[in-house]
């Protein structure tokens, strides 16, 4: 079955420093999501990436998809410590929507 | 708030007993999806459910199951319970599939002793 791995599963980063986490597919995806979820909170959707190639920026985020749409990244620019929580990214394969396991970012002030 | 309610939000048990989460999904949305989260774990796909039926099935053990209901809502039943089982589970709805954003509801903590 479809399985997407997420590196790393943890990240400790001093306030200001950039942090990158990245999300490979075994299959060929659909398009890929991104969520962030706060500590003791559920998770919400920060985007969606559908084309290969595609690159998208959310003031500090930015986001790409890979050209041959099995992989993806997540880079924060300037960490602040409001980035604090577990970032998944999500892999659709049309059918289901298979979560990596998540990367938890921890930002020192 | 995302619009998808969970009830209970905290559910403590013993082992062998059997409970029932329930999920209202957003207004509109036809497509209820659950997800088990442990201690520091990733979310993994229960099962998804569209228009009251089911599409799609994940890891999901034999003692639990899920259904839709006319109204949209859905319920997760959980039986047979033992400690492993302990856990946060989510519920999500959107509006048709998988290739649409999920909108998560907060969840419900169980505790099983």
């Amino acid at each position: 079955g479809q399985q997407v791995m997420q590196i790393p599963q943890y990240q400790h980063v001093q306030e200001g420093e950039d942090f990158t986490t990245y999300c490979n597919s075994s299959t060929t995806l659909s398009n890929i999501q991104w969520y962030k979820q706060r500590p003791g909170g559920h998770p919400v959707f920060l985007i969606q990436l559908v084309k290969s190639g595609e690159v998208k920026k959310q003031k500090r985020l930015t986001f790409q998809f890979g050209e041959a749409k099995k992989n993806s990244s997540l880079h924060i620019t300037a960490t602040q410590t409001t980035d604090v929580g577990t970032y998944f990214c999500a892999g659709s394969s049309g059918s289901r929507l298979t979560f990596g396991e998540g990367t938890q970012l921890t930002v020192n002030p | 708030d995302s619009g998808v309610t969970q009830t209970p939000k905290h559910l403590i048990t013993a082992t062998g007993q059997r409970v029932t989460l329930r999920c209202s999904p957003r207004s509109g949305d036809l497509s209820v999806y659950w997800y088990q989260q442990s201690l520091d774990q990733g979310l993994q796909f229960l099962i998804h459910y569209y228009n009251g039926e089911e599409r799609a099935k994940g890891n999901i053990l034999e003692r639990f199951s899920a259904q839709q209901f006319p109204d949209l809502h859905s319920e997760l039943n959980l039986s047979s319970l033992e400690l492993g089982d302990s856990a946060l589970y989510f519920c999500a709805s959107n509006p048709r599939g998988p290739d649409e954003k999920l909108f998560f509801g907060s969840g419900t903590q169980l505790s099983v002793l």
